[in-house]
């Protein structure tokens, strides 16, 4: 256990649904992160929040929308997605921004229908 | 655009071999160097962060080394196991302005045979 939590762990979903990715961190850390993994592809670096404010944001599509309501509670909120947004979707927290060890949640598998 | 990449994609090796896994980046401006291992339809486990300073970093059976020059870091795993089985990836955080989070490579698909 890393002291990052994921929920769900998998999840199944149309094209025109909305759903939720939640992630939580115990370890006091100030910065958290979303990943993509894709097939055959690295990690992709999403979002980085750095104290509950959006400091990147790496050219992602707005179907995908993270929210940070505090520095324990990552959400990533998800609509009309794409059979290509298929993934394992990463979490992770690092005491923080750019320095520290990032430590990862056991991902959401997610599969759009 | 920072790029990544690890040599070899996969490695199949007898139990109690030491053996290397390679990983090259093409922009030396990073902040640390970090290699993690990847277990099946699992998270990541931080291995070692090398900080950009450094040289090296090692834990138990595993040593890490970066020569930042030269956009490169070596992972050495020790008297292999089969608990070592999984897949290794590295990752650079980078320093220009705006690149918080990681740069993976695709990663080494390590199998230690019994």
């Amino acid at each position: 256990e890393t002291g990052v939590t994921q929920t769900p762990r998998h999840l199944v979903m149309g094209m025109t649904n909305k759903k939720s990715l939640k992630c939580e961190q115990h370890l006091g850390h100030n910065a958290m992160y979303w990943y993509k993994q894709s097939a055959k592809k690295p990690l992709e670096l999403m979002f980085v929040y750095s104290l509950e404010e959006r400091v990147e944001n790496n050219s992602v599509p707005s179907r995908f929308s993270p929210e940070c309501p505090n520095s324990s509670h990552l959400f990533l909120h998800l609509h009309t997605l794409q059979p290509e947004d298929s993934a394992l979707y990463l979490c992770a927290s690092s005491q923080v921004v750019r320095t520290d060890t990032q430590y990862f949640g056991p991902g959401t598998r997610l599969t759009v229908l | 655009k920072q790029e990544v990449t690890q040599i070899p994609a996969a490695l199949s090796v007898p139990e109690g071999e030491n053996l290397v896994l390679n990983c090259s980046f093409t922009d030396s401006a990073i902040y640390n160097l970090q290699w993690f291992r990847q277990d099946p339809g699992k998270g990541l486990t931080s291995l070692l962060l090398i900080q950009s300073s450094q040289r090296e970093q090692t834990s138990g059976r595993l040593n890490a080394s970066l020569d930042k020059s030269s956009g490169r870091s070596t992972l050495y795993i020790a008297a292999s196991q089969p608990g070592d089985s999984a897949t290794y990836l590295c990752a650079v955080r980078g320093s220009g302005g705006g690149a918080d989070g990681l740069t993976f490579g695709k990663g080494t698909h390590l199998i230690i045979q019994p």
